[in-house]
């Protein structure tokens, strides 16, 4: 079975850090490309950031950039997002999400996605 | 940054009817739109992309049309599981990759 699982998340306070973990399995991980989409309460969906299959391009929102850090270990079948200077605002459900292949070629929809983990940032 | 505009915000149907979902886009995106269903407390799932081809296992009631700037989500024959919130999603002119801000589909 195709799943993503994060985990990581968690109450932090204003200016503080944390690491999001995205465990991947079913699929070959180190062919597809992967996103970091996340959801604050009752609002919509935010994407956040692009990792392609190799690392080797690397795309952020406006609103993350600087202060996050999207990452991947292929051997370890696993997605990562560092996040630092962390705001109210950051607050969400943040999901990582598998970049659509279309006859083999990237679309950058997203075809799998995880459960979520909770992202709280308050004092 | 293209901005995706959903509407109606809200659309109050019976099953059995048919639900019009429309999403406009700042600038012309071709046919890069996707559409995606999120229920309550679940992760968004992929229905509609390319602006009118199914993802697998979708089923035939749901369909996609429209080009440039308007598109359309049709839901045929509104069954109690389609009662939702539907996103847009386009990836014509990125980054940033950008949704709607959706469309809730109630029972009415």
């Amino acid at each position: 079975e195709v799943q993503l699982v994060e985990s990581g998340g968690g109450l932090v306070q204003p200016g503080g850090s944390l690491r999001l973990s995205c465990a991947a399995s079913g699929f070959t991980f180190n062919s597809y490309s992967m996103n970091w989409v996340r959801q604050a309460p009752g609002k919509g969906l935010e994407w956040v950031s692009y990792i392609s299959s190799g690392s080797s391009t690397i795309y952020y929102a406006d609103s993350v950039k600087g202060r996050f850090a999207i990452s991947r270990d292929n051997a370890k079948n696993s997605l990562y997002l560092q996040m630092n200077s962390l705001r109210a605002e950051d607050t969400a459900v943040y999901y990582c999400a598998r970049d659509f292949r279309h006859n083999w070629n990237e679309t950058h929809y997203m075809d799998v996605w995880g459960t979520g983990t909770t992202v709280t940032v308050s004092s | 940054e293209i901005v995706l505009t959903q509407s109606p915000a809200t659309l109050s149907l019976s099953p059995g009817e048919r639900a019009t979902l429309s999403c406009r886009a700042s600038q012309s995106v071709s046919g890069y739109l996707a559409w995606y269903q999120q229920k309550p407390g679940l992760a968004p799932r992929l229905l509609i992309y390319d602006a009118s081809n199914r993802a697998t296992g979708i089923p035939a009631r749901f369909s996609g049309s429209g080009s440039g700037t308007d598109f359309t989500l049709t839901i045929s024959n509104l069954e109690p599981e389609d009662f939702a919130v539907y996103y847009c999603h386009q990836r014509s002119d990125w980054p940033p990759l950008t949704f709607g801000g959706g469309t809730k589909v109630e029972i009415k």
